[in-house]
Formats: structure tokens, C-alpha cells, sequence
């Protein structure tokens, strides 16, 4: 299994372009997590998904969408690129929300 | 959800055993103790969780204070590859808790 993997490892964005961080997982898991990590700062979960066509919105939801239409692929979007959403990016799946849950290698955004 | 304080750094040398603490004494009856690391540069990962009984795994052991206020992660024999940011984070396994909520760790450096 190669778990969770993310595209791309990096990206630098200018203010106000569009993009989407690709999140995929092989491990049949229901429940899929997009987080964002500042430096120096534990991660805030951004969105969730508890099954393919069903997600909701964390603890710093703003300037981001996602969607749910398979159990393997869980994309986040950014649609209007700011400086503040500068930050490393993972996405992690669990079987069940009382599992353990396993993350992706990251994405390093920039946005300039 | 209920909250944990790490201390910020610790330090070790390699081959002798290490405890980290992590005091929550808000703590629910529900409240399953989880920890997981972060290496640098990846993601964070799954070591080890606990309820009430203290807990081992190939990884590391989980010791459980008797009034569940506190808890240690044990690692018996550090290596220089157990040198990351450890969180130990309170899950409320009865409310379906979706999210892990990550403080800033404790930060461990391990000396040859």
C-alpha cells in the first residue's frame, strides 16, 4: 500500500490564483482530513469528509472547498490565493473517526 | 475538548530511555490519550493511545496516572530517528471526535 499521497510536494502561488492540493489514499479508510501546519505551530484541521459525498467543515475552513467523490480522493481547493495561507498542508485518512489516523508526506505552499 | 501541557524541549541521549509527560487534568471519563510524532519534514504519525491501563507497543509504552490527570510516553531506547515533536492529544471517543486537536509538543532532541 503506498497509504496517503499527496501532489505536489511544493507550489508557489501568486496572490489570487487558484489551486488544488490532491489528496488520494489506498486504504479503503471512510473518513479523510485536510490540516495546515504554520511553522512552529501544531496543525489545525481545515475540512473532513466522513464518506464520498459527505464532508464538513474544521476549525479554519475559510478561503478553502473541498469534495468527496470517491473514497479514495479527497482534493482541497484554493480558489483566491493569500499570503495567510502560506503554510505546509496534509491530508490523512483513518478507518473510523475513533482510529488512528495517517498522514500524507505534506505540500509546501507559498504564496507571494 | 479538553486540553494538554507539554513541556516545550527535552533532551537525551541515545540508547537511554526517555519520558515525556503531558499533564491534562481537565481529562473526561471518555477521553482517550493518544500520541503521535512528527519527524522533520513529514507528517505527524500514530505511536501510541490509551484509556486507563498503561499501554505498550512495539513503539513506545503508554503509563496512565491513577486519577488519568497525567501521562508519560515512555521510549525505553532512543535513537537519533526518535528525534521529532511528540503531541499528546485527548480524544473524546464517546462524541465521535473527528478531529485531533495538536498543541505545540514537546520537542525532542536525542545526542549521540
Amino acid at each position: 500500500n503506498a497509504g496517503v499521497t499527496q501532489t505536489p510536494k511544493f507550489r508557489i502561488l501568486k496572490i489570487g490564483q487558484s489551486m488544488t492540493l490532491q489528496c488520494t489514499q489506498d486504504m479503503n479508510h471512510n473518513y479523510m482530513y485536510w490540516y495546515r501546519q504554520d511553522p512552529g505551530m501544531g496543525l489545525k484541521l481545515i475540512y473532513y469528509s466522513v464518506g464520498a459525498g459527505i464532508t464538513d467543515k474544521g476549525e479554519v475552513p475559510n478561503g478553502y472547498n473541498v469534495s468527496r467523490s470517491t473514497t479514495e480522493d479527497f482534493p482541497l481547493r484554493l480558489e483566491l490565493a493569500a499570503p495567510s495561507q502560506t503554510s505546509v498542508y496534509f491530508c490523512a485518512s483513518s478507518y473510523y473517526s475513533t482510529y488512528e489516523q495517517y498522514f500524507g508526506p505534506g505540500t509546501r505552499l507559498t504564496v507571494t | 475538548d479538553a486540553k494538554t501541557t507539554q513541556p516545550n524541549s527535552m533532551e537525551s541521549n541515545e540508547e537511554e530511555p526517555v519520558h515525556l509527560p503531558c499533564n491534562h487534568s481537565t481529562i473526561s471519563g471518555t477521553d482517550y490519550i493518544h500520541w503521535y510524532r512528527q519527524l522533520p519534514s513529514q507528517g505527524p504519525e500514530y505511536v501510541i493511545h490509551g484509556l486507563t491501563s498503561n499501554v505498550n507497543n512495539r513503539m513506545a509504552s503508554l503509563a496512565i496516572a491513577e486519577d488519568r490527570k497525567s501521562s508519560t510516553l515512555i521510549l525505553h531506547r532512543a535513537t537519533l530517528r526518535d528525534a521529532a515533536v511528540y503531541y499528546c492529544i485527548l480524544r473524546d471517543l464517546a462524541g465521535g471526535s473527528e478531529k485531533l486537536v495538536f498543541g505545540k509538543g514537546t520537542k525532542l532532541t536525542v545526542n549521540p
